[in-house]
C-alpha cells in the first residue's frame, strides 16, 4: 500500500500558485519524498524530491514539514499545461520500488 | 534526462495470443523497470530488469506471464503471453538515469494493450 495520502483533485486557478498538500506520517528517517505527474495520456515526469530540506527547481517547490510527517508541492504560477494527475511518493534513495498511490488529479481552469 | 521510446505504442489483440513490447533509451543505464496501469488505476511494478541479470518480479506477476529481456544497456522488452481482458492495461517501461547520481526515474510514453 502506497505510504502517503492526497485529496483525489484539486481546482487552481490559472496563473495563481497551485498547492498540493501530501501527508507521510509515517517516514522513515531515510526515505525521500518524490513528486512525479502524469499528464493524460502520458508517461509519468518526474518533479521533485527531498528529504528534510525545501527543494526548488525549475518546474516547483516542495515544503517538507520540520517533522516530515507531510508536505507541499507547490506550481507557481499555474498553466492550463499543468493540468494532470499529482502522486506523493515516499521511498528509500536506494530503494526503486516506488509505490503508487492514486494521486491528486490538479485541473487548472482559465 | 534520458529519452525513451516504447513499440509499439498500442496494439490490440485477441485473447490467448501474445505481445512484446520493446523500450529504447538514448543512453546507457543500469535500472529499467516495467509498469502496468490498468484503466483509470495507478502505476503498479511489474518487474526490475538489470542487465546480464534475470528480472525481479513484484508480487502477483511471474516470468511465465511476464518475461522480460534485457540484453544490452539501452533495450529491454516485456512480453504479455497467453493473453486476457484482464491484461489491458497500459505498460510503462521507466529507467534510473545514471548519469545523474540522483534517483529519480524517467518514464516511455506507454504501451495502450487492449485485448479483446
Amino acid at each position: 500500500d502506497a505510504k502517503t495520502t492526497q485529496p483525489p483533485s484539486m481546482d487552481c486557478a490559472e496563473g495563481r500558485a497551485a498547492n498540493l498538500p501530501c501527508n507521510h506520517s509515517t517516514i522513515s528517517g531515510n526515505e525521500y519524498v518524490y513528486w512525479y505527474r502524469q499528464i493524460h495520456s502520458q508517461g509519468p515526469q518526474y518533479i521533485i524530491h527531498g528529504l528534510k530540506n525545501n527543494e526548488t527547481n525549475e518546474m516547483a517547490s516542495l515544503i517538507i514539514t520540520e517533522d516530515r510527517k507531510s508536505s507541499t508541492l507547490i506550481l507557481p504560477h499555474a498553466t492550463l499545461r499543468d493540468t494532470a494527475v499529482y502522486y506523493c511518493i515516499v521511498a528509500l534513495d536506494s530503494n526503486y520500488q516506488l509505490i503508487w498511490g492514486a494521486g491528486t488529479k490538479l485541473i487548472i481552469k482559465p | 534526462s534520458a529519452v525513451i521510446s516504447q513499440k509499439p505504442s498500442r496494439d490490440i489483440c485477441q485473447r490467448g495470443t501474445s505481445l512484446t513490447i520493446q523500450c529504447q533509451v538514448d543512453s546507457q543505464v543500469t535500472m529499467m523497470f516495467w509498469y502496468r496501469q490498468q484503466p483509470g488505476q495507478s502505476l503498479t511494478l511489474i518487474a526490475t530488469a538489470n542487465q546480464g541479470s534475470e528480472a525481479t518480479y513484484e508480487s502477483g506477476f511471474v516470468i511465465d506471464k511476464f518475461p522480460i529481456s534485457r540484453p544490452n544497456l539501452t533495450f529491454s522488452t516485456l512480453t504479455v503471453s497467453n493473453m486476457s481482458p484482464e491484461d489491458s492495461s497500459i505498460y510503462l517501461c521507466s529507467v534510473e538515469d545514471d548519469d545523474r547520481g540522483t534517483y529519480e526515474q524517467y518514464f516511455g510514453p506507454g504501451t495502450r494493450l487492449t485485448v479483446t
